[in-house]
């Protein structure tokens, strides 16, 4: 059965204070890992979809990473409106189109 | 692009009562979900279709639960009866191009 678990559950950093969030999944195969961001009453909204291990994407003030096992979204200098649940996700091979998200990594930012 | 709407995005009801949760996918997207959002167990997909067909409903918790999709721009999910434990956020998710997601903004279900 796909899993995929965060870490930690939730981070308070100051505003320019850099650190990363980790998602590590265990999935018979991986079609691509995708990173969400959900603020509070919304829906997730898409962020970066990685494909392989080795890959590397970047949107402003985040960079997300992915190895065999585990994929890492860094927050650089990061902002107050950057506050929100980031939320990861997994999709297996081809057999079945569901994502397999984790519990999310609840970030706030402090003035 | 109005994106994916979800009706309502808020309801209360008594234990008991039949619930029924609305969704219009992004147009031309032949992919359709919907996920529940809990505190304790994060986003669970319950049941998805492809072209209005379901394909894997495993996710759905009870006989309780029922989806349809009449067409390719609507779709429903009903609960009957609800109980205080169906209290969560419904999400519907639809799926255009390869690997694409697109989530509703969500309907707050609690259910007293």
């Amino acid at each position: 059965e796909d899993q995929v678990t965060q870490s930690p559950e939730a981070l308070r950093l100051q505003e320019g204070e850099s650190s990363s969030l980790n998602c590590s999944y265990t999935v018979s195969g991986l079609r691509g890992l995708f990173w969400y961001r959900q603020d509070p009453g919304k829906g997730p909204e898409f962020l970066f979809t990685l494909y392989s291990a080795g890959e590397e994407k970047e949107k402003e003030r985040l960079k997300a990473t992915l190895t065999k096992k585990e994929s890492f979204l860094h927050i650089t200098a990061p902002k107050p409106e950057d506050s929100a649940t980031y939320l990861c996700a997994v999709h297996a091979n081809f057999g079945n189109e569901k994502l397999t998200f984790g519990t999310g990594t609840r970030l706030t930012i402090i003035p | 692009d109005a994106g994916v709407i979800q009706s309502p995005r808020h309801e209360v009801t008594e234990m008991g009562q039949e619930v029924t949760l609305r969704c219009k996918p992004i147009s031309g997207h032949d992919y359709l979900f919907w996920y529940r959002q809990t505190m304790m167990r994060g986003l669970e997909l319950l049941i998805y279709f492809n072209n209005n067909v379901p394909i894997d409903d495993s996710g759905m918790p009870e006989d309780r639960f029922s989806a349809k999709m009449p067409n390719a721009s609507f779709s429903t999910l009903k609960i009957q009866p609800s109980e205080p434990r169906d209290s969560a956020v419904y999400f519907c998710a639809s799926r255009g191009g390869p690997l694409v997601y697109t989530f509703g903004s969500g309907t707050r279900l609690t259910v007293v």
